[in-house]
């Protein structure tokens, strides 16, 4: 089956620094993949569609300027949080769709957990 | 606004029952209902359903679409303790555009 990697797979950063979290399609090639994020005991929550060689679509209420999206080849897409903040702290996980986008089957990454002291 | 709906959102059973999950939907422009189970990472898919009454199985899961009444479920016999986990579903229209509900909580005791 298709395999999505996301690394790191857990960081803790300092209140106001960057963080990039990378999600990778290993044997497939992902035209659009996707950034949700977790909170305890909750649902995904989609923040963003990336689709490769154009700008991220946002969800309302996602701030596009403080997560990046760069979905820059076909197998490699980043989120940056920036000047990351304690409320940032959560569960983001990407998602990617085969290259065809028949199936519109989703593959996820295994997740980063991000602290944020 | 599209939204998924799940029923019950927490149930606890005995290792040998069967459950069904509930999932409901009201979406324009649908194109697929998607379930996943997620233990304590990322979701896990089980099953895409585009097509009315006909069932997918795997293993111990099946699950069914109502396009009609706009709902579908998850059943699962027989079951184990390694199938406590959070089973979410997602609908998904012809824009790639996902909806998750807020997913059961499965407990399954020994």
């Amino acid at each position: 089956g298709a395999v999505v990697s996301q690394h790191p797979s857990r960081v803790i950063c300092k209140s106001g620094t960057s963080v990039k979290i990378e999600c990778r399609s290993l044997d497939f090639q992902a035209t659009t993949m996707f950034w949700y994020r977790q909170f305890p005991k909750q649902s995904l929550m989609l923040m963003a569609t990336s689709n490769e060689g154009s700008k991220a679509t946002y969800e309302q209420g996602v701030e596009k300027d403080k997560f990046l999206i760069n979905h820059a080849s076909l197998t490699l897409s980043t989120l940056t949080v920036t000047s990351a903040h304690p409320e940032d702290s959560s569960f983001y996980i990407c998602s990617a769709m085969n290259g065809g986008g028949a199936s519109y089957e989703q593959y996820f990454g295994p997740g980063t957990r991000l602290t944020v002291t | 606004e599209d939204k998924v709906v799940q029923s019950p959102l927490s149930l606890v059973v005995h290792e040998g029952d069967t459950v069904t999950l509930n999932c409901s939907y009201e979406v324009t422009n649908f194109r697929s209902l998607l379930w996943y189970k997620q233990e304590k990472k990322a979701p896990t898919f089980l099953f895409m359903l585009t097509s009315s009454g006909i069932e997918k199985k795997s293993g111990r899961l099946s699950s069914i679409l109502d396009k009609k009444e706009l709902f579908s479920i998850l059943n699962i016999t027989a079951t184990q303790t390694g199938d406590s986990a959070v089973y979410l579903c997602a609908q998904a229209d012809y824009g790639q555009n996902f909806v998750f509900g807020p997913g059961t909580r499965l407990s399954v005791l020994p």
